[in-house]
């Protein structure tokens, strides 16, 4: 069985300053992760995922995570946030052998302060 | 535009008064899923289907139906809804129920009150 452990439920920062969301997941397979973003009223719609190859994964809105195997981490970093990446971050991981499904983390509410 | 499409948005409902929220998809894809939300729990999967007329249970099917009569619709049923069903209902979908990589597109949400 996966599991997927989102370590901060709320991260605020201030504009400009950089941030980082943490994500732990647990898996006895080899896995795929992912983290989704949810605008306020609005659907997820993906970030980024790590599928294999390098560790450093760069999604949209200069977003990047970097996948550590030794720690079975998947961090999410931003080195300069804008008060539009107010939102709230879903981790989540699937793996070969479980196409059908994914497991998503609690989240982690970002605020940006001016 | 390619997207996932849920009605109604918001549904404020009685204990035990049969609703259907309906989902809809325009990419042909194979697999569609319905999750629910709920504060500090993440997205938990009610039920999904890998193609026409095949359906399986999530994590939290209890209280809910599906059907897939259709490959574009995944409508979600409440045949009896209670108030712990109150909660953030979102639709998914994703081309190929055999690829884990594939990218997983939601709708709106629907945001279901149960008094």
């Amino acid at each position: 069985a996966q599991s997927v452990t989102q370590l901060d439920s709320q991260v605020p920062v201030f504009e400009e300053a950089p941030v980082e969301l943490r994500c732990n997941y647990s898996s006895s397979v080899s896995v795929y992760l992912f983290w989704y973003v949810q605008y306020p009223n609005q659907g997820l719609q993906l970030l980024l995922k790590y599928l294999s190859g390098s560790t450093l994964v760069k999604g949209i809105n200069g977003f990047e995570a970097e996948f550590n195997k030794s720690q079975t981490s998947f961090h999410l970093r931003k080195p300069s946030v804008h008060i539009s990446d107010t939102a709230e971050y879903f981790c989540a991981v699937t793996s070969y052998s479980s196409a059908s499904k994914i497991i998503f983390g609690s989240g982690t509410r970002l605020s940006i302060r001016p | 535009e390619a997207q996932v499409t849920q009605n109604p948005r918001y549904l404020i409902t009685v204990t035990g008064k049969k609703l259907t929220v309906t989902c809809s998809q325009n990419m042909n894809h194979e697999y569609m899923s319905w999750y629910r939300q709920d504060p500090g729990l993440g997205l938990r999967q009610i039920y999904y289907s890998m193609n026409v007329e095949v359906t399986d249970k999530g994590d939290v099917p209890e209280g809910y139906k599906v059907s897939r009569k259709e490959k574009r619709n995944f409508p979600l049923i409440l045949e009896s809804p209670s108030p712990n069903q109150t909660s953030l209902y979102f639709c998914a979908s994703k081309f190929s129920v055999g690829s884990s990589t594939d990218t997983q597109y939601f709708g709106p949400g629907t945001r279901l009150t149960v008094l």
